[in-house]
């Protein structure tokens, strides 16, 4: 099983659409979870943090589920800037940091 | 807003020739990293430095590969003899704490002919 792994994607959406990207992670001692997104030859830059009680940032909204050992990204109204790739990111809690492949988006006007 | 940086951006390189990679972590960040991420691929972690020492390494980061921290500012990372499969773009990161955020430099890509 792999450490991250993500949907394969890509999805491709209109404005306004509604996208939920799922990741799973292999090593139930995670401690800490992470949301990226990485433009096209670009540094993967943060979009939000996880945490057990869900948060919220404008559009997006995450959830962490450590029974499940499941991470998720929800976009509301989808913008065309939000095409890129969304890469989960989770952290042993030591000093090793594991980046799932990422799936790809496009929003179309 | 403080960022990390990395130069160069691009540097080109034969096989077998010896590079060093620059960054400058956030200045009251206190852990570092190095990643890859080869064309089309996804990022794959390298290396972790603290107080001065690896604290973690993975299996990509052999004998050719080291880092160094020569002074307050810099963090650097050296492959001794690169080969073909060394070109990707490596990135720097670096954290307030352990399992804080990263934040990631723009970037060197490596190019190994």
């Amino acid at each position: 099983r792999k450490e991250v792994e993500q949907d394969p994607g890509p999805f491709n959406v209109p404005e306004g659409a509604t996208v939920a990207f799922n990741c799973t992670y292999s090593n139930s001692a995670s401690q800490s979870f992470f949301w990226y997104r990485q433009d096209c030859r670009k540094e993967p830059k943060l979009l939000m943090s996880v945490y057990s009680s869900g948060n919220e940032d404008g559009r997006f909204t995450a959830q962490l589920n450590r029974a499940s050992q499941y991470i998720s990204l929800l976009i509301r109204d989808s913008k065309l800037s939000d095409s890129a790739t969304y890469l989960c990111v989770v952290s042993d809690g030591g000093f090793k940091t594991i980046f799932g492949a990422g799936t790809r988006l496009f929003v179309k006007a | 807003e403080p960022e990390v940086t990395q130069t160069p951006s691009h540097q080109v390189t034969q096989m077998g020739q010896e590079v060093i990679l620059r960054c400058v972590p956030i200045s009251n960040h206190l852990y570092f990293y190095w990643y890859r991420q080869i064309l089309g691929q996804k990022v794959e972690f390298l290396v972790s430095f603290y107080n001065n020492e690896i604290s973690e390494k993975s299996e990509i980061f052999d004998d050719q590969f080291s880092v160094e921290r020569p002074d307050g500012s810099n963090f650097t990372l050296k492959i001794r003899s690169t080969k073909l499969e060394d070109s990707a773009m490596y990135f720097c990161a670096s954290s307030e704490a352990m399992t804080d955020t990263q934040y990631f430099g723009p970037g060197t890509r490596l190019t190994v002919l």
